[in-house]
């Protein structure tokens, strides 16, 4: 069964703390990206991988780190740096980079800092 | 300023009803424009994509139009299902940059029984 998993689907933080969000396909992509939703607003990019071991700052990118070690596995660390984490985070791959391929998404996860 | 504005905010209709939701886009030049469907919670899901060259796309009920000479895009549902109740998304790609997508901050559809 292919597609792109995102966990947790909840995750709380607390305030100075680091959390990672999981997303993993099995797709066999090259690209995989990390969108931020906020109510009322237009997703916004966060970060993008073209292919291993290699990726590029979207819009917003402070406060935010990744890694891509495995082509399956694109995982974001929300910092204590970024001062406003609550949002709906969006995972997403596509079969090779560039503004005409499909993106496939997750189911995303939802961050609350208490 | 490259933007994509969606109308109305939101909208409610009734079961079995059709309905159209608009899109103005600033993004020129552009490769393609898309739609999608969101529902509540859930990630995006692709309904239509047209490049710049194309007028119309239909994917089963539902229909997108594109007017590049006016920077317009509408999204047409015909024969609306509860199923239908997400918010949908317009998503512009600029001809100038590989990875940036100009995303609309959707239309909210409610359809009641």
């Amino acid at each position: 069964d292919g597609g792109i998993t995102q966990s947790p689907k909840y995750l709380f933080r607390k305030e100075g703390q680091n959390v990672t969000l999981s997303c993993e396909q099995n797709l066999n992509h090259d690209a995989m990206y990390w969108y931020r939703q906020d109510p009322g607003q237009g997703l916004r990019l966060i970060y993008y991988s073209q292919i291993v071991n290699d990726f590029q700052k979207g819009d917003i990118a402070e406060g935010y780190s990744v890694s891509r070690e495995k082509k399956e596995s694109f995982p974001l660390t929300v910092t204590s740096a970024q001062k406003n984490p609550t949002a709906f985070y969006l995972c997403a791959s596509s079969i090779f980079g560039g503004p005409n391929t499909e993106a496939f998404f997750g189911q995303g996860t939802r961050l609350t800092v208490v | 300023k490259n933007q994509v504005e969606q109308s109305p905010q939101s909208l409610i209709i009734l079961e079995g009803k059709n309905c159209t939701l608009q899109c103005n886009y600033t993004v020129s030049p552009f490769s393609n424009l898309r739609w999608y469907k969101q529902d509540t919670g859930r990630g995006p899901v692709s309904l239509t994509i047209m490049t710049f060259s194309e007028n119309t796309k239909s994917n089963g009920r539902y229909t997108a139009t594109l007017d590049a000479d006016t920077k317009q895009s509408s999204l047409h549902i015909t024969a609306s299902q509860l199923s239908d109740s997400a918010s949908y998304i317009c998503v512009v790609s600029p001809v100038a940059s590989n990875y940036q997508l100009i995303w609309g901050a959707g239309t909210k559809l409610i359809i009641k029984p």
